[in-house]
């Protein structure tokens, strides 16, 4: 089945200044590659997503880029502001499998 | 504004107790999940469906089990609460569709047993 690793599990940035994370996956039959944010006391929320046959997407700060061949995607902030402290998950789907498969998350925090 | 809804948010019961955690989407989706969430944010499917009368384990093992009358509920019991089910409990919901996998979580149940 798919295994997906994120890394980093924790992350430190000044406001202003960008966040990367990164995601491996295993399977290269995964084809749909979401990112969630989980705030304190929160259910995770979708933030932005990407189909294989797209290798960046952009929603304002937020960014994700796929590379098949590699099998890793990332997700960019830029410009991090205090509100973007959370828990972020990267997950990726098969397609015929029964759920996403997500990584471990990776809590961002961002020093005013 | 949430369209899945989890009750209650948060539990305190006793060793032993029976317990039902609810979860309901108005969303109309055929795919509902739980799972269950450590404190170190792993999250871990327990549960899911494909639609009414459906209802399949997770990767992780787990003494729940659900039910699936409705499209729309998709309720967790536990028969005899522990201290180990100690956790968060979140609840999803995704269309079945081509390409479209995404999940609509709800706020989750933080449940202690004591």
């Amino acid at each position: 089945g798919e295994n997906v690793e994120q890394h980093p599990s924790t992350l430190s940035v000044q406001e202003g200044d960008s966040a990367v994370i990164k995601c491996t996956y295993s399977d290269s039959a995964s084809n749909y590659f979401p990112w969630y944010k989980q705030e304190l006391g929160k259910g995770p929320q979708l933030i932005i997503d990407i189909r294989s046959n797209v290798g960046e997407k952009k929603d304002q700060r937020i960014a994700v880029t796929l590379n098949k061949t590699a099998k890793h995607f990332s997700l960019h902030i830029t410009e991090t502001q205090p509100e973007d402290s959370a828990v972020y998950f990267c997950a990726a789907h098969e397609g015929g499998r029964r759920a996403l498969t997500f990584g471990s998350g990776t809590r961002l925090q961002v020093q005013p | 504004e949430a369209d899945i809804y989890q009750t209650p948010r948060y539990l305190v019961i006793g060793t032993g107790k029976k317990i039902t955690l609810e979860c309901s989407q108005t969303m109309g989706h055929d795919k509902m999940y739980w799972y269950q969430q450590d404190p170190g944010m792993e999250l871990h499917l327990i549960h899911y469906s494909y639609g009414v009368n459906s209802t399949e384990k997770g990767d992780l093992s787990s003494e729940s089990t659900v039910s699936r009358i409705r499209t729309e509920h998709f309720p967790l019991t536990l028969e005899s609460a522990r201290p180990s089910h100690t956790s968060q409990y979140l609840c999803a919901s995704s269309e079945i569709g081509d390409g479209n996998y995404g999940y609509t979580f709800g706020s989750g149940t933080r449940l202690t047993v004591v």
